[in-house]
């Protein structure tokens, strides 16, 4: 079963614009992560942001959680048709076992047009 | 490091027939994750290895599939017999600790069953 959902399912954008993609989970975390998956491709880590963190910064992404909420968001600011891709999240699900597993989200497919 | 390396890229098999997906963890790493994306399941995270002990298989579809590492730089996933609705790709990733920090994800293997 998902534990995160992405919301919304696909966007469509121009060049320039910026890009706001949220992600909803279930269950408290350790940490929240945000991978991108170019078409084909594997998914590549883009930032993790920790369950006692509010707001991280990494060139022009900014992701924001809400714990009391159980949601994040992910906003790419003036966005360029490389960025055409799909977002996940991915939220660190504690086990019984004391360990930590990665479980992903549904995604958003992102498109930016030139 | 080459990062994580799958093998083979591309696997079409006949109904029935046994498949093994192969995955070579980035040195160092401890954690090992197998993962399946199809596009009405998303991607589930199918087992999680932590120094070469599997922790969590809850996502393990049936006894059809099966997985080991017997290495620190060697995991394989088994299915046998392979049914039509095993059909997808399959993603292996590693991380040096646990769900703390990034994981890094191999390219794939895009497995068709007919």
């Amino acid at each position: 079963s998902q534990q995160g959902e992405e919301d919304p399912q696909a966007l469509s954008i121009q060049e320039g614009e910026n890009a706001t993609m949220n992600c909803s989970y279930k269950t408290s975390i350790n940490n929240l992560q945000w991978y991108r998956q170019n078409s084909g491709r594997g998914l590549v880590h883009l930032i993790l942001i920790r369950s006692n963190e509010r707001e991280k910064h990494s060139g022009r992404l900014r992701v924001t959680l809400d714990t009391s909420k159980k949601s994040s968001s992910l906003l790419i600011t003036a966005s360029r048709a490389a960025d055409t891709a799909s977002y996940f999240c991915a939220t660190a699900l504690r086990l019984n076992t004391g360990f930590q597993k990665l479980v992903f989200g549904t995604g958003t497919r992102l498109l930016v047009s030139p | 490091d080459a990062g994580v390396i799958q093998s083979p890229r591309h696997e079409v098999t006949e109904m029935g027939q046994e498949v093994t997906l192969r995955c070579k963890p980035i040195s160092g790493h401890n954690s090992l994750f197998w993962y399946r994306q199809t596009m009405m399941r998303g991607l589930e995270l199918l087992i999680y290895f932590n120094n070469n002990v599997p922790i969590d298989d809850s996502g393990m579809p049936e006894d059809r599939f099966s997985a080991k590492m017997p290495n620190a730089s060697f995991s394989t996933l088994k299915i046998q017999p392979s049914e039509p609705r095993d059909s997808a790709v399959y993603f292996c990733a590693s991380s040096s600790r646990q769900t703390n920090t990034e994981a890094f994800f191999g390219q794939g293997t895009r497995l068709t069953v007919v």
